[in-house]
């Protein structure tokens, strides 16, 4: 099956803890995305990737960090300096140039929720 | 800046109405626009994506409209059931000139609850 997977579903971290958040993808995308979805809100862009070894800021990147070395993959570092960082975090992806007008169809992993106490 | 806003923020009716969902957005220049579909604690559904170029868009008992001169688009949803009760949350591609790179911004959604 192809899809956008992410892990672990929930994960539970004490304050001042970095944590790593996974997303894989096997659609041969290449573009990723990471989203911080918080309650009653809509989803706020962290960092984004067109394309492997080269990543961008999104709107809400401080405290945050990314990688991109495989194309099918774009892990997401919580840093310690995140002062809020319990959410629910989002992985998406997109064909990119490639995709012709489905270029920019986003596609969604389920979600990974953070709880940092 | 491009903003999106959805209404109503909730919205509950009785099974096999018919019913809309409204969103709209201040920046007309979009690439596309997508409606998504949200279950609790689960990730997001496209459920319709809509090409700048175009005006509506049909998938089984939903069709998404769009007019981007107004800054509008609707999601029509027909013969409601209980399973259609989720979020559902509309976006638009956008280019944001000051980043340069293209952006999905979302909206807060329309958290919608069928009724038996």
């Amino acid at each position: 099956d192809g899809g956008i997977t992410q892990s672990p579903k929930y994960l539970f971290r004490k304050e001042g803890q970095n944590v790593t958040l996974s997303c894989e993808q096997n659609l041969n995308h290449d573009a990723m995305y990471w989203y911080r979805q918080d309650p009653g809100q809509g989803l706020r862009l962290i960092y984004y990737s067109q394309i492997v070894n080269d990543f961008q800021k999104g709107d809400i990147a401080e405290g945050y960090s990314v990688s991109r070395e495989k194309k099918e993959s774009f892990p997401l570092t919580v840093t310690s300096a995140q002062k809020n960082p319990t959410a629910f975090y989002l992985c998406a992806s997109s064909p990119g140039l490639a995709g012709g007008l489905t270029a920019y169809e986003q596609y969604f992993g389920p979600g990974t929720r953070l709880t940092v106490t | 800046k491009q903003e999106v806003t959805q209404i109503p923020a909730a919205l509950s009716v009785p099974e096999g109405e018919n019913l809309v969902l409204n969103c709209s957005f201040t920046d007309s220049a979009i690439y596309n626009l997508q409606w998504f579909r949200q279950d609790p604690g689960k990730g997001l559904t496209s459920l319709l994506l809509i090409q700048s170029s175009q005006r509506e868009q049909t998938s089984g008992r939903l069709n998404a409209s769009l007019d981007k001169s107004s800054g509008r688009s609707t999601l029509y949803i027909a013969a409601s059931q209980p399973g259609d009760s989720a979020t559902y949350l509309c976006a638009v591609k956008w280019f944001e000139i000051i980043q340069g790179a293209q952006k999905l911004v979302f909206g807060q959604g329309t958290r919608l609850t069928i009724n038996p």
